[in-house]
């Protein structure tokens, strides 16, 4: 079964820094998605990025940015400009590619909180 | 505007009683799936659906039921069965393949 690995209960960065937030997953597949969720104080699960197994290219969204390496099986999540609205949980989560006997479920890491001091 | 609409907001429980949540999506997507979410913890998989009148149990489907009859509505009903129910209940849907899931507001139940 795969499982995700979030090493960081909770980080706090300071207003307009960066800030990474590590992954780690374990699985035997080779094709997979790679997402990262943010979670505000409203519960809302909303989606901050994606990354295909199968493209070298690290995706970016605006500030988001990835870090994937396939081999080691990582997947850590950069915040540049860091703004009080980053404030939130964020969760690490994988879903298989091909649905064959699965469903494309999400398979979560537990998150990390992040603060952001003014 | 499309999306998905989980109700009620909050619910509350009283021993030995089933509750039904409700979840619906004009996203018109064909998976749908129910999460729940306790404190500190992630998202953890209670039954999904691929397609109308067809759904599979996940990681914790004990103490719950669900049904498909529609391909807009996947309702989870808690029922008593279920001994620890106190949670967050996420619904989320997911078009075609390698698109994201797509989550509701979520609903709070808890134990009177």
């Amino acid at each position: 079964a795969q499982t995700v690995t979030q090493s960081q209960p909770e980080m706090s960065v300071q207003e307009a820094e960066t800030v990474t937030l590590s992954c780690t997953y374990d699985t035997s597949e080779s094709d997979y998605y790679l997402f990262w969720y943010k979670q505000p104080p409203s519960r809302q699960m909303i989606l901050v990025i994606r990354q295909e197994a199968y493209k070298q290219q690290n995706a970016t969204e605006n500030r988001f940015s990835v870090n994937f390496q396939k081999a080691a099986k990582s997947f850590s999540l950069k915040i540049s400009d860091s703004q009080l609205g980053d404030a939130a949980m964020y969760f690490c989560a994988y879903s298989e590619a091909y649905s064959g006997a699965g469903s494309y479920q999400l398979t979560f890491g537990k998150g990390t909180k992040l603060s952001v001091i003014p | 505007d499309g999306g998905i609409t989980q109700s009620p907001k909050y619910l509350f429980r009283k021993e030995g009683q089933n509750v039904t949540l409700s979840c619906e999506q004009n996203l018109n997507h064909d998976a749908m799936y129910w999460y729940r979410q306790d404190p500190g913890q992630g998202l953890r998989l209670i039954y999904y659906s691929q397609i109308v009148n067809d759904f599979q149990k996940g990681d914790i489907a004990e103490g719950y039921s669900v049904s498909r009859e529609k391909k807009e509505s996947f309702p989870l009903t808690v029922t008593s069965a279920q001994k620890n129910p106190t949670a967050f209940y996420l619904c989320a849907s997911k078009g075609r393949e390698g698109q994201p899931q797509h989550f509701g507001d979520g609903t709070r139940l808890s134990i009177l």
